[in-house]
């Protein structure tokens, strides 16, 4: 059992390039999550998924898409970096009461 | 608005003495409230949760947090600090819609030896 898996770990674009963050889970959780962790701003919701086929808009949705594959799958596209992505992405995933547990995060570097 | 404050950024302590980590909270209904603990490089990890029933809860690693209804805080505890605590402490609050889970800024513990 693996709990929340992400990839890539840590990740280097130039502006303007385009990548995607991937995240699975093992536990069979309805909901997902995707937040980004900035110093001294905690973390802030980008984008959730209630359920397989739906996602919706967290607090900082801009210059980010998500695609919920399946019910495991939960990725996270930057479709032109900019370096105020530059941060530390986390992906999470939830029980019917709404705890959530975590992954080990992707810390990505925009130049 | 919903929001969470941890009005600590940094707190020292020294090992073996007593710990309590502030959380604030402001929530329109009834609040489920979480600790998590991240050390350097890692992911969060829970450390404890209050759904409802006794305020005082009890969590992983003999943490402790007491939730105050009337003073909106769910301060976070522990008796004795060892220096594997050295880490950084998140409070946070949701509801029954899991799209209304808000975080706080956090709290960097440092341990003296």
């Amino acid at each position: 059992n693996a709990g929340v898996t992400q990839t890539p770990k840590f990740q280097v674009l130039k502006t303007g390039q385009s990548m995607t963050l991937q995240c699975a889970q093992d536990m069979n959780h309805n909901s997902m999550y995707w937040y980004r962790q900035d110093p001294g701003m905690g973390l802030r919701l980008i984008y959730y998924s209630a359920s397989e086929g739906t996602t919706d808009k967290g607090e900082v949705p801009n210059g980010y898409n998500v695609s919920r594959l399946n019910k495991r799958e939960f990725s996270l596209r930057l479709e032109s970096a900019a370096p105020s992505q530059t941060s530390v992405y986390f992906c999470a995933s939830s029980d019917v009461q709404e705890t959530q547990y975590f992954g080990p995060g992707t810390r990505l570097l925009v130049l | 608005a919903q929001s969470v404050t941890q009005p600590d950024i940094h707190i020292t302590v020294s090992e073996g003495a007593s710990l309590e980590l502030r959380c604030n909270y402001s929530y329109g209904a009834t609040p489920y409230l979480f600790w998590y603990v991240q050390s350097p490089g890692q992911g969060l990890q829970l450390l404890l949760k209050y759904f409802s029933g006794d305020t005082l809860v009890q969590g992983i690693k003999g943490f402790e947090a007491e939730f105050k209804r009337s003073q909106s805080s769910f301060n976070l505890r522990k008796p004795s600090v060892h220096w594997s605590d050295a880490a950084e402490y998140f409070c946070a609050v949701g509801g029954n819609n899991f799209n209304k889970f808000y975080f706080g800024s956090g709290t960097k513990l440092n341990v003296k030896p």
